[in-house]
């Protein structure tokens, strides 16, 4: 089944700086891979997403990069601020519809 | 603004309890997935429904574990017996299959401690 490896572990930034996190997945089949942000508490939010057929999506200061060659993306943040700070995780699906295998997350924390 | 129900938002019960946790899809959306997320291990699929079939339930302990959707409205997840292990924040989320860009609507969550 598809595996979903997911790095760094936890990121400190300060505010406005950059962030970058990476994963990698295993199975070439997988055509989608989104990206979700979790604050303290809170329910995991889907903050942009990429199909295998693009690669590249930008959303303000959030951009995804998907490399199909090498099976991985990455999130990019830019212009960091303090409402950043959350656990981000990344993930892979086969079809439209059909489950996500996630990442273990990322702690990022942005320092003023 | 359409979301994700789940009742309760807490539960607290003793090992060897049963417990049922309700989750209801946003209206219209044809597919329903149980998470359980620890900090160990992450988010894992338990379950998940397609038109209210059930697609794939090899991430739940089949012992324990039992995931159901009587109606298009609400999603169950039950397990009896409970264990400390259990110990757990569930989400179920909702989506949409189809051509347009398909998202994964995730409810609130049920934290759940067993003693």
């Amino acid at each position: 089944g598809e595996n979903v490896e997911q790095h760094p572990s936890t990121l400190s930034v300060q505010e406005g700086d950059s962030a970058v996190i990476k994963c990698t997945y295993s199975d070439s089949a997988s055509n989608y891979f989104p990206w979700y942000k979790q604050e303290l508490g809170k329910r995991p939010q889907l903050i942009i997403d990429i199909r295998s057929n693009v690669g590249e999506k930008k959303d303000q200061r959030i951009a995804v990069t998907l490399n199909k060659t090498a099976k991985h993306f990455s999130l990019h943040i830019t212009e960091t601020q303090p409402e950043d700070s959350a656990v981000y995780f990344c993930a892979a699906s086969m079809e439209y519809g059909n489950k996500l295998v996630f990442g273990a997350g990322t702690i990022l924390r942005v320092k003023s | 603004d359409a979301r994700v129900t789940q009742t309760p938002r807490h539960k607290v019960t003793e090992m060897g309890q049963e417990v049922t946790m309700r989750c209801q899809p946003i209206l219209g959306h044809n597919t329903v997935f149980w998470y359980r997320q620890t900090m160990m291990q992450g988010l894992e699929l338990l379950a998940y429904f397609r038109n209210r079939a059930p697609l794939d339930d090899s991430g739940m302990p089949k012992d324990r574990f039992s995931a159901e959707m009587p109606d298009a409205t609400l999603a169950t997840l039950k397990i009896q017996p409970s264990e400390p292990r259990d110990s757990a924040v569930y989400f179920c989320a909702s989506g949409l299959t189809g051509p347009k860009p398909y998202e994964q609507y995730f409810g609130p969550g049920t934290r759940l401690t067993v003693t």
